[in-house]
């Protein structure tokens, strides 16, 4: 069974940096077949994505956030991570990991973690 | 980048069918057949229940169905049942960017 677990500060202060890691078990994050992603929901909102990494080191980001978003993978540890710098109140989320993976056509969202809230204030 | 329009809630009793729409552009939903549905109850992560716009991930009860026409899509809850009721998001591959949008949620509520 893939299971993913967020992990990071659960506050952050505005203009620092949020950094958010995903350990994942029961698959590898060097697996060909699948991308690792990022996505966010604040409060009341919907989702948002916000970008993947695969383990080759290829990324992709939401245009909206691209300046400010990296995505990195640690195969050793099969964990990837997520920094948002320079952070605003509309930041303020709930940070969910999953893994993008091959299905029917194309790709879909099929395992998620459970989400952490990230609160931005000083 | 911008959300797919979803209606904010959608409402109907037991056993009734429902309909959520999904609005985008000829750059995602009417440019390809890569649409998805997810089912979000309060507190939980999202749980896919529809990709390329009208298959069915196992395990997924065949009263969700999803259909596309032009630059929209639809997810259909036929024999609405309590359990239904939940956060519902849809998302599309979008080729001008080569990126991935969601919906705005719509909420359904089952009276």
């Amino acid at each position: 069974q893939v299971q993913l677990q967020e992990s990071g500060p659960g506050l952050v202060k505005p203009s620092e940096t949020l950094s958010l890691t995903c350990s994942v078990s029961g698959d590898s994050v060097s697996s060909a077949n699948n991308y690792w992603s990022w996505i966010r929901q604040p409060p009341g909102k919907g989702l948002e994505w916000i970008g993947f990494i695969h383990y080759t080191g290829r990324t992709n980001q939401n245009p909206s956030l691209k300046s400010r978003v990296t995505i990195s993978v640690d195969t050793s540890k099969n964990q990837f991570s997520l920094e948002l710098s320079s952070v605003i109140d509309a930041d303020a989320a709930v940070y969910y990991c999953s893994r993008l993976t091959a299905l029917g056509d194309w790709y879909v969202f099929d395992y998620w973690g459970q989400g952490t809230l990230v609160t931005v204030s000083s | 980048q911008s959300a797919l329009t979803q209606p904010a809630s959608v409402s109907g009793s037991p056993g009734q069918s429902i309909t959520i729409s999904c609005t985008g552009t000829s750059s995602d939903i009417g440019y390809y057949n890569y649409v998805s549905w997810y089912q979000q109850h309060p507190g939980k992560a999202p749980k896919l229940i529809i990709y390329d716009v009208s298959s069915r991930p196992s395990g997924v009860s065949n009263r969700f169905s999803g259909s596309k026409s032009g630059n929209t899509a639809t997810l259909t809850i036929s024999g609405l049942q309590a359990e239904d009721e939940a956060d519902y998001s849809c998302t599309s591959y979008r080729s001008s960017s080569s990126t991935y949008v969601f919906g705005t949620g719509t909420k359904v509520t089952v009276l």
